[in-house]
């Protein structure tokens, strides 16, 4: 296994459109963890799934943003009516286990909302 | 609520030599862990070292260890041998569990530069 992977690595949209992020964990991983990180400043958690189940959301996610990780196998993340204030790296990762593991973070997308 | 403070936005280091982050942390939990990662300018969060809020000793992994003093709620990175590889965003960070779901909070983090 090559680790957690996300595609794309870069997107660039104009502001009101909708863009969507594929995250693929280690294999074995049963939790999920999406994160949005700016600017000098350090990752901020979004939402988290265990399996298929999405079991916590971040107030920092609004109803413009959706995610799913359907079979508990990739998630995405779909923001809608992108605005500039949406711009950020959006990071993914993945942690084996019920306990306090490390967790293993994809290259990240940056989106820049024009 | 639990809160990570890195205090140095940036720290300078000659090559070969020792440098310590600084890392405290807020949290009335009794159970937790915490944990260094890298992020290099490519922006992939690579973990470094874990200390677990049971562990009496000390975490060492390879040139990082972990200096934990529990009671003043700190738990600072030692880089010993700096390299210029080593130059890049280090971000503590602390693992707890509320209502059910374990959740990872971090610092602003300390951009460390190794000079040659």
């Amino acid at each position: 296994d090559t680790g957690v992977s996300q595609d794309p690595r870069h997107k660039i949209t104009k502001r009101g459109q909708n863009v969507t992020f594929r995250c693929d964990p280690i294999s074995e991983h049963n939790r999920l963890y999406w994160y949005r990180q700016t600017l000098g400043q350090g990752p901020e958690f979004l939402t988290y799934f265990q399996n298929e189940a999405q079991l916590e959301k971040s107030r920092l996610l609004s109803d413009r943003f959706s995610a799913e990780r359907p079979k508990g196998s990739f998630s995405t993340l779909e923001i809608q009516r992108t605005e500039q204030g949406d711009s950020a790296m959006y990071l993914c990762a993945s942690v084996w286990g019920n306990s306090y593991n490390e967790q293993f973070f994809g290259p990240g997308t940056r989106l820049t909302v024009l | 609520a639990q809160k990570i403070t890195q205090t140095q936005p940036g720290m300078f280091v000659q090559e070969k030599e020792a440098v310590t982050l600084d890392c405290t942390y807020d949290t009335s939990d009794q159970s937790y862990g915490l944990f260094w990662y890298k992020q290099p300018s490519s922006g992939e969060m690579i973990f470094l070292i874990y200390q677990g809020s049971y562990d009496e000793q000390n975490a060492t992994e390879g040139r990082y260890s972990l200096n934990f003093q529990k009671a003043r709620k700190s738990a600072n990175l030692v880089i010993s041998a700096s390299q210029l590889g080593d130059s890049a965003m280090y971000f503590c960070a602390m693992s707890f569990t509320q209502g059910g779901s374990e959740k990872l909070v971090f610092g602003k983090g300390t951009k460390l530069t190794v000079n040659p």
